[in-house]
Order: structure tokens, then sequence, then C-alpha cells
């Protein structure tokens, strides 16, 4: 199985700052990898997919990039909705298989 | 727009079986594949299973290989779970969850969750 790691675990930054998440992979997965945002009791949404498109309706202040195991999420200016839960998920081979999330908190 | 609703959400005693059934609506059932993601307690992401648009081919964690079964009726725009021998382990909210129509695997529309419980 691909594993997801995920750095760092937990993030703490402040409005309009820019925060970076980064994730890799155990095996090459270019470019099969997805970004969610998910919020407490709510379900993930999808932010971008194969590794640098911005999913429709998503704010332009997200942007993914990466190729081969090494992968990111950039939020160019944090916003104080920005708060949630970010997963990485491969879908290169079956089993299909997320990060274990990176908990992102506004200062 | 694209809605997914989930329902058959319970508590189970360990051994048991539960089906989880998630209605669609909004989009072209038949043309997408579907899938079930599920979370543990305070717990991350974990792919449960995908099925192919005409229901040929299902794809499972291995975890649960043997246990669960994904199917769908387009007829209906319905796509099930269900869950036998169920183990403690299988605690979590079950989302039911479109990929996208690229048909690579990334999830595009998801449910809101339904709560399964397992224990005696």
């Amino acid at each position: 199985d691909i594993q997801m790691t995920q750095s760092p675990s937990t993030l703490s930054a402040s409005v309009g700052d820019r925060v970076t998440i980064t994730c890799r992979a155990s095996q090459s997965i270019s470019p099969w990898l997805a970004w969610y945002q998910q919020k407490p009791g709510k379900a993930p949404k999808l932010l971008i997919y194969k590794a640098s498109n911005l999913e429709g309706g998503v704010p332009s202040r997200f942007s993914g990039s990466g190729s081969g195991t090494e992968f990111s999420l950039t939020i160019s200016s944090l916003q104080s909705d920005d708060s949630a839960t970010y997963y990485c998920q491969q879908y290169s081979r079956y089993p299909i298989t997320f990060g274990q999330g990176t908990r992102l908190d506004i200062k | 727009e694209v809605q997914l609703v989930e329902s058959g959400g319970d508590l189970v005693q360990p051994g048991g079986s539960l089906r989880l059934s998630c209605a669609a609506s909004g989009f072209t059932f038949s043309n997408f594949w579907m899938g079930w993601v599920r979370q543990a307690p305070g717990k991350g992401l974990e792919w449960v299973a995908n099925i192919m648009p005409d229901g040929s081919a299902q794809y499972y964690v291995d975890s649960v290989k043997g246990r669960f079964t994904i199917s769908r009726d387009s007829a209906k725009r319905s796509l099930d779970l269900q869950m036998n021998s169920l183990r403690v382990e299988d605690t979590a909210v079950y989302y039911c969850a479109r990929i996208g129509i690229a048909a690579a695997g990334d999830f595009d529309y998801w449910g809101q969750g339904t709560l399964v419980t397992v224990s005696s």
C-alpha cells in the first residue's frame, strides 16, 4: 500500500500568513493527488485534484504543487475561514490512501 | 445541485450486519464512479470501497474484503454498502462520495455522513 505522510500534523498561523502543508508518498504517484478541507462535524471538501488543479468554486488563495512523491498545498493569504483539518489523498493505485491530516488553527 | 444523502447508520452488536444507502440527485448517476469513505471518531479519513458506473467492478480496502459489499441501482439512483460481520473497529461516520468526471479517483462531492456504532 502507498503510505501518505503529511507535515506538520498541526499548524498555527495568523490571518494574512502564507501557509504550506506538505504530503509525501511512499512511492511515485504523479499526478494523482488530491487535497481536502474538513471542518468539525462536516464532510470533507475537495480543494485540489491532480496535484495542482483548483476545484471549481475554491478560492484562488489555495494552490497545489509537486510531483513524484513530494506535494504541497499552499494558502497564499490565510483567512479565518481556513481553520480546518486538511488531508491529502493518493489515487494512483488501490487501495486509495489518505494522509493523517494537518490541523490548521488561526492565531 | 448535486446531493448525496446517506441513511442506515445505527448501533449494532459485534458480528451483526447493517446496510447503508446513499440517495443521489442532481447529476447523471449512471455516468459516475461512486465510493464510500469512513472516519472513526476523532480520526482521519479511510477509503472503504469504490464501484464502477455500471457496477461491473468493485474495489475494497483489505480490512473490509469479504465482509462489505458495495452495490448500486441506477434506476433508483442509489448506492449501497452491505456490512456483515461487523467489528468494533468498523465504528465510524460513513460518507458516500462521488468520484470526479475524469474517473481518476478524487472525490468531488460528499454526503453528510451516517454514523455506524459497533458495540456490545
